[in-house]
């Protein structure tokens, strides 16, 4: 029962590296997204998509980058690492609830257990 | 916009103890409702949610009661164990909003034997 798999679980970059966090989900979800989270402020979405091929902005998508070629993967890419982006990223996942098995949306996300950045 | 507001942790209660960690929120429309848990060095996961009006959510012990009158949705638990030491996180899904989740700051509950 894999679920939803992150790497890496830690990280340590020098300002302006640039660096791919992975998520993949076994559970054939449409659905996935990538937060952060911060002392504070609670979880804040950086970018989400619906299907393969299908991202989309969240909250906070400045300095990240992340496609879609497959429903399994899911990956947030830093371009140019910064200090603020420090954070612990967490990647999630979930049935759209709109395609096969109809119905809406029913809110449960499936969370991975988290990867810790540091940017010095 | 839309947004939750959680009270301030940490929350620290001896083992059977009553648990009430306040939610509140703003938003358009009728959302629906979650309480998610997170473990040390875990993931989050849904303890319970709730879709309209007056439904309330439960499980494993906790409850929580979605009030459109006071924009609320309080988790509360009658008794509880060491082991419900982690930081629960209020959130709320917008109509069609597909699964795009807005979360509160998290409450930190620290409980002793």
């Amino acid at each position: 029962n894999a679920g939803v798999t992150q790497t890496p679980k830690f990280q340590v970059l020098k300002t302006g590296q640039s660096m791919t966090l992975q998520c993949a989900q076994d559970m054939n979800h449409e659905y996935m997204s990538w937060y952060r989270q911060d002392p504070g402020m609670g979880l804040r979405l950086i970018h989400y998509s619906v299907g393969a091929g299908i991202t989309d902005q969240g909250e906070v998508p400045n300095g990240y980058n992340v496609s879609r070629s497959t429903t399994e993967d899911f990956p947030l890419r830093l371009l140019s690492a910064a200090p603020s982006q420090t954070s612990v990223y967490f990647c999630a996942s979930s049935y759209n609830g709109q395609g096969k098995a109809g119905g809406s949306p029913t809110g449960e996300l499936f969370f991975g257990e988290g990867s810790r950045l540091t940017v010095l | 916009g839309n947004s939750v507001t959680q009270m301030e942790g940490p929350v620290t209660l001896s083992e059977e103890a009553f648990l009430t960690i306040n939610c509140t929120y703003t938003a358009t429309g009728y959302p629906s409702l979650f309480w998610y848990v997170q473990y040390p060095g875990e993931g989050l996961q849904l303890l319970l949610k709730a879709t309209k009006a007056d439904d309330k959510g439960s499980n494993k012990g906790f409850e929580a009661t979605y009030r459109k009158e006071t924009t609320s949705f309080h988790l509360e638990k009658g008794s509880v164990q060491v082991s419900d030491s982690a930081v629960y996180f209020c959130a709320l899904r917008l109509p069609r909003g597909f699964q795009k989740l807005v979360f509160g700051t998290g409450t930190r509950l620290l409980v002793s034997p």
